[in-house]
């Protein structure tokens, strides 16, 4: 079936520690992981994505890593900082067309 | 100046009444989506619409209806609403068409609330 599963649901951290959120997916044909984070009230931003012919990818204090064998992929953020702190999801493109989201992390960034 | 706009961004109703949310974009996207987000936070794609042309119906009761007059914009109709539609409906749209196609643009979402 379509399914991207997540984990953690929640996670809290001290500033200054890294972060690190991993997901499955199910179908072998996903070739597409966007990240997408969401604050209070607002709906859910881009905020880095990777394709499978591409294993890392980095931008700033974001990564995110692919393993297209195990079907796994992670969100790795480093130095976090009190603004980070929002619910993350994982996403993963279908053979239907669709993007599946997986269910959601809570990150907390404690000063 | 935004994106993609939604209206109303509250909604609080009555079980039995029918309801509409209506959404915009001036990003020039030819695919319009419609997502459900519920109390535990879960994002599911409830439609997907592409130059007007409905792509995507996931198993939603009938009671829901889309519409599109045009590819910038993505109404959603909901009838005789019950209890179970209480959440955050978020219209969304993107350049392309089908999960790969890139970013997805998310607009500010409508909080639904059935008494």
């Amino acid at each position: 079936g379509e399914n991207v599963e997540q984990h953690p649901s929640t996670l809290s951290v001290q500033e200054g520690d890294s972060a690190v959120i991993k997901c499955t997916y199910s179908d072998s044909a996903s070739n597409y992981f966007p990240w997408y984070k969401q604050e209070l009230g607002k709906g859910p931003q881009l905020i880095i994505d990777i394709r499978s012919n591409v294993g890392e990818k980095k931008d700033q204090r974001i990564a995110v890593t692919l393993n297209k064998t195990a079907k796994h992929f992670s969100l790795h953020i480093t130095e976090t900082q009190p603004e980070d702190s929002a619910v993350y999801f994982c996403a993963a493109s279908m053979k239907t067309d669709k993007l599946i989201f997986g269910t959601g992390t809570r990150l907390q960034v404690f000063p | 100046d935004t994106a993609v706009s939604q209206t109303p961004k509250y909604l609080v109703t009555q079980m039995g009444n029918d309801k509409s949310i209506k959404c915009e974009q001036n990003l020039g996207h030819d695919t319009m989506y419609w997502y459900k987000q519920d109390s535990k936070k879960f994002l599911k794609i409830m439609f997907s619409y592409n130059n007007k042309e409905l792509i995507i119906n996931e198993t939603v009761p009938n009671r829901f209806s889309p519409k599109s007059p045009d590819k910038a914009h993505l109404n959603l109709h909901i009838n005789s609403l019950e209890l179970g539609d209480s959440a955050v409906y978020f219209c969304a749209s993107s350049l392309g068409l089908g999960g790969d196609t890139g970013e997805l643009f998310f607009g500010e979402g409508s909080r639904l609330t059935v008494l």
